[in-house]
């Protein structure tokens, strides 16, 4: 059963900041791996997809790695911003299947 | 365009009533997904739809729980004779179809209280 983890839990860190999400998950099998943003009370916004052939993905000032062998993730946000205070999701798809699998999530404050 | 749309936005019932979620895909979507997001839980998957079958229901946490979709469009979740513990939010999600390179995309959910 894939499981996936997400470090650390919870992150403060003063604007400007450039900063790492980790994300990491026991089975390597997958077809691909997507970030999200959710915001309190609301759903969940796609940040990134990273397709299992791609190392990563970048868009504005998010990049994303994969590492597929190692099972692992990166979600890196360069000049954080107090609007970029969320909780970062990371979610895997499997062989099995076609849903998404969750991490945990990191809950993200960026003070200004 | 319209994103995922899910109605009600909040509901709030009696333990033993049943209750209907409905979501909205995105337009064209052909893959629907639920999902639950409760805090001892985390977010968990519950079913998958292509098109109006449903493939993929391993995640429903029992037989209380059903969903439908009709005219590949629009899905209903269902849940009868609610308990405390189905208390969550539950999400909607579509993609446009189930190949790997389709993103899914999210509705802003249903938050479902059971006193």
């Amino acid at each position: 059963k894939q499981e996936v983890t997400q470090i650390p839990a919870a992150l403060s860190v003063p604007e400007g900041e450039n900063l790492v999400l980790n994300c990491s998950f026991t089975d390597s099998a997958i077809y691909n791996l997507q970030w999200f943003r959710q915001d309190p009370g609301k759903g969940l916004t796609s940040l990134l997809l990273i397709q299992s052939s791609q190392r990563e993905q970048t868009s504005g000032r998010l990049n994303a790695s994969l590492d597929k062998s190692s099972g692992r993730s990166t979600l890196y946000i360069a000049a954080s911003q107090p609007g970029d205070s969320a909780t970062y999701l990371c979610a895997v798809r499997g062989n099995a299947g076609n849903m998404l699998t969750f991490g945990g999530g990191t809950r993200l404050m960026v003070k200004p | 365009g319209a994103g995922v749309s899910q109605s009600p936005s909040n509901k709030v019932t009696e333990k033993g009533k049943d209750v209907e979620l409905r979501c909205d895909p995105i337009s064209g979507h052909t893959a629907l997904y639920w999902y639950r997001q409760s805090l001892g839980q985390g977010l968990e998957f519950l079913i998958y739809f292509q098109g109006n079958s449903a493939p993929d229901k391993s995640g429903l946490p029992s037989d209380r729980f059903s969903a439908e979709r009709t005219g590949g469009s629009v899905s209903t979740l269902t849940i009868q004779r609610t308990q405390q513990e189905d208390s969550a939010v539950y999400l909607c999600a579509s993609s446009f179809s189930r190949e790997s390179y389709n993103e899914q995309f999210f509705g802003p959910g249903t938050r479902l209280t059971v006193l």
